[in-house]
């Protein structure tokens, strides 16, 4: 199975920051990246596909970028509602699909 | 707009059993394949088995291959998950998750169910 390794697996910033997650994959998948929001007892949500599409209706401050084995995932502009847990997901090689370990943002 | 509604998640006893249902709406159900997704307390999130849009085609993860039996009624634009010698490590909520196409990625999630297996 790929191996999707997050950093940082916590990360605190003020509101109007920019923030910056990295996820690396074990192995080259291409762009085969999305990016998940999951705030406290609520499903993920989809915010970028592979790599750095913006799902319909995600705040253009959400943007990702990458390919091969190193994408990252940031907000330009941090917001109170932005507070979260954010998870890489790849999908290169069938299944199964794997998820980094997540990151958990919280405002300062 | 797309909704998937869990249910049938509970308390059960180590070597239990359990069967978890989704009801889909808001789309063409026989027309998307489908996935369960389950997270454990505090933890991250680990997919579990993944269903074809006419059911032909299924794929468990390791940890439940033999133990949990994926399925769907698309005439009731529902989708299973029977649950059979279920251990304490499989305690999680459970998530139903649309896939955005063939063997892409999920798109859309239920609320989730949760499990519960403890004696």
């Amino acid at each position: 199975d790929i191996q999707m390794t997050q950093s940082p697996s916590s990360l605190s910033a003020s509101v109007g920051d920019r923030v910056t997650i990295t996820c690396q994959a074990s192995q080259d998948i291409s762009n085969y990246l999305n990016w998940y929001q999951q705030k406290p007892g609520k499903a993920p949500k989809l915010l970028i596909y592979d790599a750095s599409n913006l799902e319909t209706g995600v705040p253009s401050r959400f943007s990702g970028s990458g390919s091969g084995t190193d994408f990252t995932f940031t907000i330009s502009s941090l917001q109170p509602e932005d507070i979260a847990t954010y998870y890489c997901q790849q999908y290169d090689n069938l299944l199964p699909y794997t998820f980094g370990q997540g990151t958990k943002l919280e405002i300062k | 707009q797309v909704q998937l509604v869990e249910s049938g998640g509970g308390l059960v006893k180590p070597g239990g059993s359990l069967r978890l249902s989704c009801a889909a709406s808001g789309f063409t159900f026989s027309d998307y394949y489908m996935s369960w997704i389950r997270q454990a307390p505090g933890k991250g999130l680990e997919w579990v088995s993944y269903i074809s849009s006419s059911g032909s085609t299924i794929y468990y993860a390791d940890s439940v291959k033999g133990r949990f039996t994926i399925s769907r009624d698309n005439a009731k634009n529902s989708l299973y998950l029977q649950m059979n010698s279920l251990r304490a490590e499989d305690t999680a909520v459970y998530y139903c998750a649309r896939e955005a196409g063939v063997y892409s990625y999920p798109d859309y999630w239920g609320q989730g169910t949760l499990v519960t297996v403890s004696s």
